[in-house]
């Protein structure tokens, strides 16, 4: 089955880029999603199709996808984006959804 | 206003069967594929499976641990979501989310919208 690599914790200062990644064999072939989670409350859509920003979603978030690797950039981190963060692709060989194992972000 | 509200969680033993359902609101729920997405208690999201609307087949798939002994299904008529779970294991427990990919109708889409999730507990 597909399998999506994310590194467990990224710590950051606040004002400061983010940088969470999502590894898989050729995702760049594929459609990647990516999730914010926060303690206690349901994920939250904030980057889909790769780099599609959803409304509500400020411009400090931004995705990109190529080769075997997709990235989720915060840029200007605020305190308030401290999160889990999640990728997802759907795996055509099985026909399943996939959901990287998650990074927590951590705002020093 | 989309609205998913989940319900039907709680404590139950191994070996033991509940179901939850999801009610559906503020979106066209018969042409939508509608899913369930776990999370076991510090851990992270799991695809558990999906349904397609009636027009695509109204067909479901379900990840490998729960093949067999989870069965997804609709009720258009009353916007319900429901997940029938059988032969329950310790490690089934989780919070279980109905989440959706409306408004799109693609394997490859995004789940734009999500409820507030039930918690299943499996314990002797």
């Amino acid at each position: 089955s597909y399998v999506l690599t994310q590194p467990p914790s990224v710590s950051v200062a606040p004002g400061t880029t983010a940088t969470i990644t999502c590894g898989g064999n050729n995702i760049g072939g594929k459609s990647v999603h990516w999730y914010q989670q926060k303690p206690g409350q349901a994920p939250v859509l904030v980057i889909y199709y790769d780099s599609g920003r959803p409304s509500g979603i400020p411009d400090r978030f931004s995705g990109s996808n190529s080769g075997n690797t997709a990235t989720l950039t915060i840029s200007r981190v605020e305190a308030g984006d401290e999160a889990d963060y999640y990728c997802q692709v759907w795996d055509s060989n099985s026909d399943h959804v996939v959901f990287g194992g998650g990074t927590k972000l951590t705002v020093l | 206003e989309v609205q998913l509200v989940e319900s039907g969680g709680g404590l139950l033993k191994p070996g033991g069967s509940l179901r939850l359902s999801c009610a559906a609101s503020g979106f066209p729920f018969d042409n939508a594929w509608m899913s369930w997405v776990r999370q076991a208690p510090g851990k992270g999201l799991e695809w558990v499976g999906r349904i397609k609307s009636k027009a695509d087949s109204g067909t479901t798939d379900y990840a490998a641990p729960v093949k067999g002994r989870f069965t997804i299904s609709r009720d258009d008529s009353k916007h319900t979501l429901y997940l029938q779970m059988n032969s329950l294991k310790t490690e089934d427990t989780a919070v279980y989310y109905c989440t959706t990919l409306y408004p799109t109708s693609s394997s490859s889409a995004y789940y734009g919208y999500w409820g507030q999730g039930t918690l299943v507990t499996v314990s002797s």
